[in-house]
């Protein structure tokens, strides 16, 4: 199985800073056929269902907003904030559907500081 | 818009068994994948299984292969979940989730609100 390690288990900012969630796979999820990273992020919220936020390591799902950003290959991946705002307050988890079983990380919690 | 709406949530004993379900609406149902994802409560996201679209094709984990079968019925646009020889630990939330597209089985573009499933005695 891929494991998914992400990095810090929580993280306390300040509004307006810039917030950084790692993750680290096991093994590559890059698929060499096309070049992708079989990546996602997704951003719960409490008392709510997970929601999609990046594919393709760095595709922002329709209606995420433009201060969320994706980037990493490979192995590591990092999920980043530009600007953090109260509504970003949240769990965030990336994941791999590289191959079965489809992984987890064990989550980011993201509050203000 | 796109709509999961979990059914069937309750207490069971160990060595019991449950159905959930997962009715959708808002996209073409049979162009779609499902999944069944489940989460312990205050802790993190598990996969539990998925199945295709259009030839049923079904895809498990060891913890709950052999266990929990994946099924739909494409003409009630319902995806279900049959858990047998439940354990304490299948007590988890269970979300129902639509996959992206046939090209990312292991996506999780929409997620319905989840069911409880408590395995006590």
């Amino acid at each position: 199985d891929i494991v998914m390690t992400q990095s810090p288990d929580s993280l306390a900012l300040s509004l307006g800073e810039r917030a950084s969630i790692n993750c680290k796979s096991s093994q590559t999820v890059l698929h060499s056929s096309n070049n992708k990273n079989y990546l996602a992020w997704y951003q719960q919220k409490p008392g709510q269902p997970p929601k999609l936020v990046m594919y393709w390591a760095s595709i922002r799902e329709s209606g995420v907003p433009d201060r969320f950003t994706g980037s990493g290959s490979g192995t590591d991946f990092t999920l980043t904030i530009s600007s953090l705002q109260t509504e970003d307050v949240a769990v965030y988890y990336c994941q791999q559907y590289y191959t079965t079983p489809y992984t987890f990380g064990q989550g980011t919690q993201l509050e203000i500081k | 818009e796109v709509r999961l709406l979990e059914s069937g949530r309750g207490l069971v004993q160990p060595g019991g068994s449950l159905r959930l379900s997962c009715a959708a609406s808002g996209f073409t149902f049979t162009n779609y994948a499902m999944s069944w994802v489940r989460q312990v409560p205050g802790k993190g996201l598990e996969w539990v299984s998925t199945i295709s679209g259009s030839d049923g094709g079904t895809f498990y984990p060891d913890s709950v292969k052999g266990r929990f079968t994946i099924s739909r019925d494409n003409s009630k646009n319902t995806a279900y979940l049959q858990m047998t020889s439940l354990r304490a630990e299948d007590t988890a939330v269970y979300y129902c989730a639509r996959i992206a597209t046939s090209a990312t089985y292991g996506l999780f573009e929409y997620w319905g609100q989840g069911a409880l499933v408590t395995v006590s005695s």
